[in-house]
C-alpha cells in the first residue's frame, strides 16, 4: 500500500504558467515533507520541505502549501520555465525516537515547461 | 566537497549472475541509506547503515540482496542471482545528523536481462 500518493504522473505547463503537484497520506506520524527534484541521470536533490506546524513555506519561485487536517500537501511552481522541466517527487518523514528517518517517496511527476 | 558517489552507473547483467553496487557516502556522514525505484514506481526504501551497523533493514525486499557498510565508510549491496524484477536504479543517500538533509547520489542503474 502506496503511503503518499502524488498527483498528476505528468504535467504539462507553458512557460510563464504554474505548475501544481499534489500529494496525499496516511500516516500521521510524518513529521517533515520534502520536494526532490530530480533530472536526467541525476540523483534527487532537495527542492523545497515543510513541518506541520506552519501551512505555508516559499522560497523563490517554489511554494509549499499544506493542509493538516486534510492530509494533504502540495508544490507551486510560479513563473514555470523550461529549466524547470524534471521529475518532482513529494516524500515524508516519519519521527519519534529510534526512527531511521527514511523517506517515503511518492510515485513522481514528469514536469514538462513548454518554451 | 564530493557528493554521494556510486558506481556503476550502469550495469546489464542477465538473470543468475551477482551484481555488486558500490556507494561512497559525503565524507564524515554516517548515516547511509539505500533505495531504489523500479518501473517508473516510486522510490522506496531498502537500509540505512549508521556507521557500519545497519539500523533498519525492513525495505529489503529479500535474501538474496546483502549491503554491508565494513569499516562505516563506503557501502556495498550485492544482489545474488540478480532476477528479472530486480531491474531498476539503486540510489545511495547520505546524511551527517537525522535531522540534517539527506543528499542523494546519482544512482546506479541495473537492468536484469
Amino acid at each position: 500500500q502506496q503511503q503518499v500518493k502524488q498527483s498528476p504522473q505528468s504535467l504539462i505547463v507553458q512557460k510563464g504558467g504554474i505548475s501544481i503537484i499534489n500529494c496525499a497520506y496516511e500516516n500521521t506520524a510524518f513529521d517533515y515533507f520534502p520536494w526532490y527534484q530530480q533530472f536526467p541521470g541525476k540523483g534527487p536533490a532537495l527542492l523545497i520541505a515543510i513541518r506541520p506546524d506552519v501551512s505555508e513555506k516559499k522560497e523563490g519561485r517554489f511554494t509549499i502549501s499544506f493542509n493538516k487536517s486534510a492530509k494533504q500537501f502540495s508544490l507551486h511552481i510560479m513563473d514555470s520555465q523550461p529549466g524547470d522541466s524534471a521529475t518532482y517527487f513529494c516524500a515524508a518523514q516519519e519521527g519519534g525516537s529510534g526512527s531511521a528517518r527514511q523517506l517515503t517517496f511518492g510515485s513522481g511527476t514528469q514536469l514538462t515547461v513548454l518554451p | 566537497e564530493a557528493g554521494v558517489t556510486q558506481f556503476p552507473s550502469h550495469s546489464v547483467i542477465e538473470k543468475g549472475q551477482t551484481v555488486t553496487l558500490r556507494c561512497d557516502p559525503i565524507s564524515g556522514h554516517d548515516n547511509l541509506y539505500w533505495y531504489r525505484r523500479v518501473m517508473g514506481k516510486e522510490i522506496k526504501f531498502l537500509l540505512h547503515f549508521v556507521k557500519e551497523s545497519k539500523q533498519d533493514e525492513s525495505g529489503m525486499p529479500n535474501n538474496r540482496f546483502l549491503a554491508e557498510r565494513t569499516g562505516g565508510t563506503y557501502s556495498t549491496l550485492k544482489v545474488q542471482p540478480a532476477e528479472l524484477e530486480d531491474s531498476g536504479v539503486y540510489f545511495c543517500a547520505s546524511t551527517q545528523n537525522l535531522e540534517d538533509t539527506i543528499y542523494f547520489g546519482e544512482g546506479s542503474w541495473l537492468t536484469v536481462v
